[in-house]
């Protein structure tokens, strides 16, 4: 497989449950990136990833905690979401963390629905 | 922080016209790239061009970095260019995304 996968493609949680999303590069890349887009807004940074060391937090509430365990593989762990989550979340990555001649890739994203 | 505006927010074109997308920015930037999102929300990468010209098929872009915008061309339009075009600029090692434009191509 190539490219960048997410799994789930689409998921529906109660505000109680605890759920996990995971993305995985097969693109030899050193950053992975989690975006979160909503309906009618742009596209939101959540987190970055360079060399499995989180980077950047976007004042991303707790309740999303996010695992690199090595540069191919990035986790975004939910617990105790609200109906205002709901949206699309993306995964990206790059060769490093983006720069002059460095290109970003997405996965199909998993769309969440919190009910 | 940098901003990314777009131009138009949303576009309708019956199948076979030409279109320009516009991308303005409001700083210096080493890296832009243009995505197209397709109906399933999958972000396709259609174009890394921080300057100059490029162009794939049907589709061309053009950056002019010291007036700080960005086009994208799209010629001969098909159905399956609907979808919503993202401009992202590199801001302190991010990308920083516009709000898109949406494109509508009829049959």
């Amino acid at each position: 497989e190539t490219g960048v996968t997410q799994t789930p493609r689409h998921l529906v949680m109660g505000m109680t449950n605890k759920k996990s999303l995971k993305c995985e590069q097969h693109l030899g890349h050193n950053a992975m990136y989690w975006y979160k887009q909503s309906a009618k807004k742009p596209l939101e940074l959540m987190f970055v990833y360079n060399f499995k060391e989180q980077t950047e937090n976007n004042s991303v509430p707790s309740r999303f905690s996010p695992e690199c365990p090595n540069s191919s593989h990035l986790f975004l762990h939910l617990h105790t979401l609200q109906p205002e989550d709901s949206a699309l979340y993306l995964c990206a990555s790059s060769q490093e963390v983006v720069a002059l001649g460095v290109e970003q890739y997405f996965g199909p994203g998993t769309r969440l629905t919190v009910t | 922080g940098i901003q990314v505006e777009q131009s138009p927010p949303d576009l309708i074109l019956q199948e076979g016209a030409n279109s320009t997308l516009r991308c303005n920015f409001s700083d210096s930037v080493n890296n832009l790239q243009w995505f197209h999102q397709n109906p399933w929300g999958q972000l396709i990468n259609l174009f890394y061009i921080p300057s100059g010209t490029k162009q794939n098929g049907r589709l061309s872009a053009t950056t002019v970095a010291t007036e700080r915008y960005s086009l994208l061309y799209i010629s001969s339009s098909q159905t399956t260019d609907s979808g919503v075009y993202f401009c992202a600029v590199e801001s302190g090692y991010k990308l920083s995304f516009g709000a898109g434009t949406t494109v509508t191509v009829r049959a």
